[in-house]
């Protein structure tokens, strides 16, 4: 099975920089994405990690490392509007249909 | 173009009702997922269908049925609605059933159901 561990909450300032980390235990998987979701919405994609390294995307990069069984999101120039909850998730290789999603880390930004 | 559209937005249901969920999309999408999310909690994987014609069970797929109908459209049926089946569900499509270098699903907005 996979298990996917976030921190459940995160408290940055405003222009700040912060990382969410994302620990799993997988036999194996395709690559490790993210989503945001803010509260009373639906999730949107923000990351793919196929390979391992880092990913950018504007002021967002994910990063993964299989070997340390590892993965992080991080989030430069903090806006008040990043404050959401973030996901990682994960297609196994055993089943790439099944994806697993973490339980989450609330991102509050504050002035 | 709407995306991944869902019906009803909202839903309040006794205890041993059942109903139908609706999402469509307009993306030209092999693959739908339905999945549901409790509150301090991740998405679940209820049932996904790979490609038109074929369906699969998920994370948690008890006390659901689905139906791909067509290429657009992926129904979640409660047969008959109990208080733990209360949840937000959300459907998502993805562009290919495997893949090695990109993902991303696409989500409707939600469905937030109450069984009292």
């Amino acid at each position: 099975g996979q298990s996917l561990e976030q921190p459940s909450e995160v408290t940055a300032v405003e222009g700040a920089i912060v990382q969410i980390n994302c620990t799993y235990q997988t036999s194996g998987f395709y690559g490790l994405s993210w989503y945001q979701q803010h509260d009373g919405g639906a999730p949107t994609f923000l990351s793919y990690n196929g390979l391992d390294g880092l990913e950018e995307t504007g002021r967002f990069s994910s990063f993964l490392s299989r070997s340390d069984s590892y993965g992080y999101l991080l989030l430069q120039e903090l806006q008040m509007k990043d404050s959401a909850s973030y996901f990682c998730a994960v297609r196994p290789s055993g089943g790439y249909q099944k994806v697993t999603f973490g339980t989450g880390t609330k991102l509050q930004v504050i002035p | 173009n709407a995306g991944v559209t869902q019906t009803p937005k909202f839903q309040v249901l006794k205890t041993g009702q059942s109903m139908t969920l609706q999402c469509a999309q307009d993306m030209n999408h092999n693959s739908m997922y339905w999945y549901r999310q409790d509150p301090g909690m991740g998405l679940r994987l209820i049932y996904y269908s790979a490609s038109e014609g074929t369906t699969d069970k998920g994370e948690v797929p008890n006390g659901y049925n689905v139906s791909r109908l067509n290429k657009r459209e992926f129904s979640l049926r409660l047969e008959s609605a109990a208080p733990s089946q209360t949840s937000v569900y959300f459907c998502a499509s993805s562009a290919r059933a495997l893949l090695a270098y990109t993902d991303t699903q696409y989500f409707g907005p939600g469905t937030r159901l109450t069984v009292l």
